[in-house]
């Protein structure tokens, strides 16, 4: 298993632009997250989903939007992206069974915003 | 809404002393305390968890310690190697509705040989 991978590693975007952070994931996990961590802080919420077509707010969504057409696959996008989204996004997905909880990160993708 | 305190934010020990990290949590509903390790340019790795219905866990050279009246928990690390340096982030979670992990600030570990 390849675990949770996330595209790309890297970006620099100039503000206004857009663009999409993938997130895959090949567990057959039903939760998924996107958090991001800005330097020398914890993770916060942006984005969750509990299952394919389903999809919530975070602590931190505004400014982002998802999708999960799929179980495997739960991309975040940037619409007009500012300096405050610079950060490094991390993508998580979890199992639904039982009382398991446990999340499994990717390995992020650092974003600049310039 | 979870609010995770987590202290210190830097520690610095000498290669096999113990390295304690406290966080504390404010949720009572909250059951679940994972503990997760993020080395540079990596995502966070989880090293060790407990649920409320458990006071202590041991894995090897890590120990977790819960205190839900209290609302603290503990990461011990014991035998520390230069390996252990890292940034440890606590979390706290609740079986309820999104079960996502709230997140404390994160410890700076530096075990110097």
């Amino acid at each position: 298993n390849a675990g949770v991978t996330q595209t790309p590693k890297f970006r620099i975007l100039k503000i206004g632009q857009s663009m999409t952070l993938q997130c895959a994931q090949d567990m057959n996990h039903n939760y998924m997250y996107w958090y991001r961590q800005d330097p020398g802080m914890g993770l916060k919420l942006i984005y969750y989903s509990v299952g394919a077509g389903i999809t919530d707010k975070g602590e931190v969504p505004n400014g982002y939007n998802v999708s999960r057409s799929t179980t495997e696959d739960f991309p975040l996008r940037l619409e007009l992206a500012a300096p405050s989204q610079t950060s490094v996004y991390f993508c998580a997905s979890s199992p639904r069974q039982g009382a398991a909880y446990e999340q499994y990160f990717g390995p992020g993708t650092r974003l600049t915003v310039t | 809404g979870e609010n995770v305190e987590q202290h210190p934010s830097t520690l610095s020990v000498q290669e096999g002393d113990s390295a304690v990290i406290k966080c504390t949590y404010s949720d009572s509903a909250s059951n679940y305390f994972p503990w997760y390790k993020q080395e540079l340019g990596k995502g966070p790795q989880l090293i060790i968890d407990i649920r409320s219905n458990v006071g202590e866990k041991k894995d090897q050279r890590i120990a977790v310690t819960l205190n839900k009246t209290a609302k603290h928990f503990s990461l011990h690390i014991t035998e520390t190697q230069p390996e252990d340096s890292a940034v440890y982030f606590c979390a706290a979670s609740s079986d309820t509705g999104r079960r996502a992990l709230t997140f404390g600030s994160g410890t700076r570990l530096q075990v110097q040989p």
